[in-house]
């Protein structure tokens, strides 16, 4: 089985970085993928990492580090309109593309 | 394009009463998949397909049924509601190449079982 481990919540001001954890556990990795989620609304993509590395999109960056079984989301310059969960998730190489693991989420809260 | 498109929105029903969840998408997407996802939780897979005429069973499967008969077209079935099902349901679809991983999901289905 798959299993993922992010933190529950975390709390920032505006203009302040926030990173948040994911540790997943899988028989087969393939790639970590993270999702935003407004309240009442549907969760969205936001990046994706099969390699280890840093990606950069905008204000948002992902690592990977694949021999920690490890990755991280940046989210920088912190909106308001950032306040949402954040979910990771994994892609198993022994699945189809689309059976994806999803972790519990992070719900981050961003404070004027 | 519309996207990937659920109806209804809403739905109330009582324990026993079957429905059917509605998913469509526009982008002949070769995936699809149901998720739910309960208050406060992240999203748990309950039935995926990778092509009209396949599926399979995801995490949560028990209590529903899907069928793929056209790449568009992605219902999920609930046989026989109990209030464990009162959840979240969201609809995804991807395109099937290899170089793809994002997930396009619908607006979501809030169901109430009582």
């Amino acid at each position: 089985g798959q299993s993922l481990e992010q933190p529950s919540e975390v709390t920032a001001v505006e203009g302040a970085i926030v990173q948040i954890n994911c540790t997943y556990q899988t028989s087969g990795f393939y790639g970590l993928s993270w999702y935003q989620q407004h309240d009442g609304g549907a969760p969205t993509f936001l990046s994706y990492n099969a390699l280890d590395g840093l990606e950069e999109t905008g204000r948002f960056s992902s690592f990977l580090s694949r021999s920690d079984s490890y990755g991280y989301l940046l989210l920088q310059e912190l909106q308001m309109k950032d306040s949402a969960s954040y979910f990771c998730a994994v892609r198993d190489a022994k699945a189809a593309g689309n059976k994806l693991t999803f972790g519990g989420g992070t719900r981050v809260l961003v404070k004027p | 394009n519309a996207g990937v498109t659920q109806t209804p929105k809403f739905q109330v029903l009582k324990t026993g009463q079957s429905m059917t969840l509605q998913c469509a998408q526009d982008m002949n997407h070769e995936y699809m998949s149901w998720y739910r996802q309960d208050p406060g939780m992240g999203l748990r897979l309950i039935h995926y397909s990778v092509g009209a005429g396949i599926t399979d069973q995801g995490e949560v499967p028990n209590g529903y049924n899907v069928s793929r008969s056209t790449t568009e077209d992605f219902p999920l079935r609930l046989l026989s509601a109990a209030p464990s099902q009162t959840s979240v349901y969201f609809c995804a679809s991807s395109s099937g190449r290899m170089s793809s991983y994002e997930q396009y999901f619908g607006p979501g289905t809030r169901l109430t079982v009582t």
